[in-house]
């Protein structure tokens, strides 16, 4: 059964200050792997998108990373802003019919002044 | 350009009362479309999606139905609904190719009372 876990559930960091989520996933045959930031009751927007060749995928103070033999993903957000508060959602895509999504859980990240 | 739209943004529906809730993309042909329901602090759970008009895939047997009348019109249906369909539901759409990118509709926040 595929699966994206995430890790942690939620985190509250202070502004400024550095922070990274992780994401493993057992999704095969595996296509690419996305970051989504979601805010409450929008629907979620792309950050970064990553095939199997790529190992980091940067987006201004977001940076993906990727590893394909351990299958797993990390997000470091950089010098964090208020506006960071959200969800992250690791999204990995299987390759074939429907080239389905499979959504894990999110990490809800609060930032504070 | 591409856009994807949802509607209604909110709905408050009885126990036992129709649902229809619509979903449109312009600006491309023949996209995946996609219904997606997360309950609060939850991940996304994929309902339906379609690779094709009037092709429908159901991924979690409920009182939710899909249609796809149209290449760019999906619609998620309920002949009578329930007080555990409340929730927040997405449309989203993707190209054919496995590396496309998703995108999301702004979600309809839906309370059955």
């Amino acid at each position: 059964k595929n699966q994206v876990e995430q890790s942690p559930q939620s985190l509250i960091i202070l502004e400024g200050k550095n922070c990274t989520l992780q994401c493993n996933y057992t999704v095969s045959p595996f296509s690419n792997l996305r970051w989504y930031k979601q805010d409450t009751g929008r629907g979620p927007v792309s950050l970064t998108i990553m095939t199997f060749s790529e190992n980091t995928k940067s987006n201004g103070r977001y940076t993906a990373t990727l590893d394909a033999d351990t299958k797993q993903s990390s997000l470091h957000i950089t010098a964090s802003q208020l506006s960071d508060s959200a969800s992250y959602i690791c999204v990995v895509s299987a390759m074939g019919a429907g080239n389905m999504l499979t959504f894990g859980g999110g990490t809800r990240l609060m930032v504070k002044p | 350009s591409q856009t994807i739209h949802q509607w209604p943004a909110t709905l408050v529906q009885p126990v036992g009362s129709p649902l229809s809730l619509e979903c449109t993309v312009e600006g491309t042909s023949n996209p995946n479309l996609y219904w997606y329901r997360q309950a609060a602090g939850r991940g996304l759970q994929l309902l339906f999606y379609s690779v094709g008009i009037g092709q429908i895939s159901s991924e979690v047997p409920q009182n939710l139905s899909a249609s796809r009348p149209q290449d760019r019109q999906f619609i998620l249906s309920s002949k009578k609904l329930l007080l555990s369909d409340s929730g927040f539901y997405l449309c989203a759409w993707r190209g054919q190719g496995a590396g496309t990118e998703a995108f999301f509709g702004q979600g309809t926040r839906l309370t059955v009372v």
